[in-house]
């Protein structure tokens, strides 16, 4: 079974620019997270959905960012502009959670970004 | 609200050694929790998970983990670590919130084996 994709693995860019990364969750699941990994700060959670909906988007550091869910096989994270403290490596997640909770959640690769 | 404490931020071990990674946690409710590895330029992965039933929980490559209720932990044993186990390792809490199931992470744990 395909799991959760994401393009591009890797994304160099300049400061200003727009930058959109993608994923395809797993084909049945509900839910949908966005993650950030860094070394400074760990893994943070930036936005879920559930159903397509956004649930919470409290991790979204700023303006700049901003998801869309237009369907249950896929998702986008944009950044406008870029810059450089955004370089980090970007997972996303799914899983099923519409018959109870206890489901894990499965990964992407992620996305390294860089911001020049 | 959750919270998930990995006490170390990283582990040396030589190899053949036994290793226990350790996690505290806390929730206003009953919880499922689930530890998960990353191995370099990868996601995360499904290591073990408790939902109920018995305390001990066992994971794939020889990695197990106990559920203490009284003391809200559930650290991660290996009785003999390789090589290859070489990888950050992360605690998850999930509870029931508003509109679904959300997930807390640990700061996870490095841990590297020597040889």
């Amino acid at each position: 079974d395909a799991g959760v994709i994401q393009s591009p693995r890797h994304e160099v860019t300049e400061m200003g620019q727009e930058v959109t990364l993608r994923c395809k969750p797993i084909s049945g699941h509900n839910s949908l997270f966005w993650y950030r990994q860094t070394m400074m700060r760990g893994l943070e959670l930036l936005i879920y959905f559930n159903n397509n909906v956004p649930i919470d988007d409290s991790g979204m550091p700023e303006d700049r960012f901003s998801a869309k869910m237009p369907n249950a096989s896929f998702s986008t994270l944009k950044i406008q502009p870029s810059e450089p403290r955004d370089s980090a490596v970007y997972f996303c997640a799914s899983t099923d959670s519409g018959t109870g909770g206890g489901k894990p959640q499965h990964f992407g690769d992620g996305t390294r970004l860089s911001i020049l | 609200a959750q919270s998930v404490t990995q006490l170390d931020s990283q582990v040396p071990v030589f190899e053949e050694a036994p290793v226990e990674l350790r996690c505290n946690y806390s929730s206003s409710v009953s919880v499922y929790l689930f530890w998960y590895v990353q191995y370099p330029n990868q996601g995360l992965q499904l290591l073990l998970k408790y939902l109920s039933g018995s305390t001990l929980v066992k994971g794939i490559n020889g990695f197990e983990a106990e559920f203490n209720k009284s003391q809200t932990s559930f650290h991660l044993r290996k009785p003999s670590v390789h090589i290859s186990d070489t990888a950050e390792y992360f605690c998850a809490v999930s509870d029931q919130g508003t509109g679904g199931f959300k997930t807390i992470f640990g700061a996870g744990t490095r841990l590297f084996v020597k040889a």
